[in-house]
């Protein structure tokens, strides 16, 4: 199956600064997604991107599918942006399926 | 729109007891995912349903777990005689079509004592 590697596992920040955190992927995928678990343990998800950029407000993604890579960038941290974040990718004949990987803790201090 | 919902938030499971997880879906969405999540640790696939079918189970347990999605009512994750070892997060997802964006419940905590 898909193996999904992330990068830093762990990072630390003062508000304000930029972070670029990464998602490697084994295999091709046509389904990646980028999640944010919160402190209270909920799941948000950040952004749909098999490919390509997309942008929503100070956090952006670039996947490069053909370099089996995926990007998020956060900028101008806040402390609310602290919590762990997930990159998960599908591919194959059960594409919905995500193989997650095992995450960067994000740490954000005032 | 109420989102995916999960229930309980929190259950309490005596060694050798059933477990019973429910998620329901946001509404349009036909697609089921179920994944849980040790502590300090990532998420790992289970199942993934459509109604009335299993699609994906290469992630559930062989013995004591089962899993449903009816035509009519919510997904259920069910863990026979559970073992400490059960205790995690369990989280589902739902999405409209497979390949797309999940939406996740807030999920169920199970503690075996």
């Amino acid at each position: 199956g898909i193996q999904v590697e992330q990068s830093p596992p762990d990072l630390i920040l003062q508000e304000g600064a930029n972070s670029t955190l990464r998602c490697n992927f084994s295999d091709s995928v046509n389904n990646l997604q980028w999640f944010h678990q919160n402190p209270w343990g909920q799941l948000i998800n950040l952004f749909y991107i098999p490919s390509g950029t997309k942008q929503n407000g100070r956090l952006s993604a670039t996947t490069v599918a053909t370099e089996r890579y995926s990007l998020l960038y956060i900028s101008s941290s806040q402390t609310t942006d602290s919590g762990v974040y997930f990159c998960g990718s599908g591919g194959g004949t059960s594409y919905g399926k995500l193989t997650f990987g095992q995450g960067t803790i994000l740490t954000v201090h005032p | 729109n109420a989102g995916v919902m999960q229930n309980p938030r929190h259950l309490v499971r005596r060694r050798g007891q059933e477990a019973r997880l429910r998620c329901s879906p946001m509404k349009g969405h036909s697609h089921v995912y179920w994944y849980r999540q040790l502590p300090e640790e990532g998420l790992k696939f289970m199942v993934y349903l459509q109604k009335e079918n299993i699609i994906d189970e290469s992630g559930m347990p062989k013995e004591r777990f089962s899993a449903e999605f009816p035509k009519e009512g919510p997904s259920i994750l069910r863990i026979q005689q559970v073992v400490r070892g059960d205790s995690a997060a369990y989280f589902c997802a739902s999405s409209p079509r497979q390949g797309d964006g999940y939406t996740f419940g807030s999920g169920t905590r199970l503690t075996v004592v």
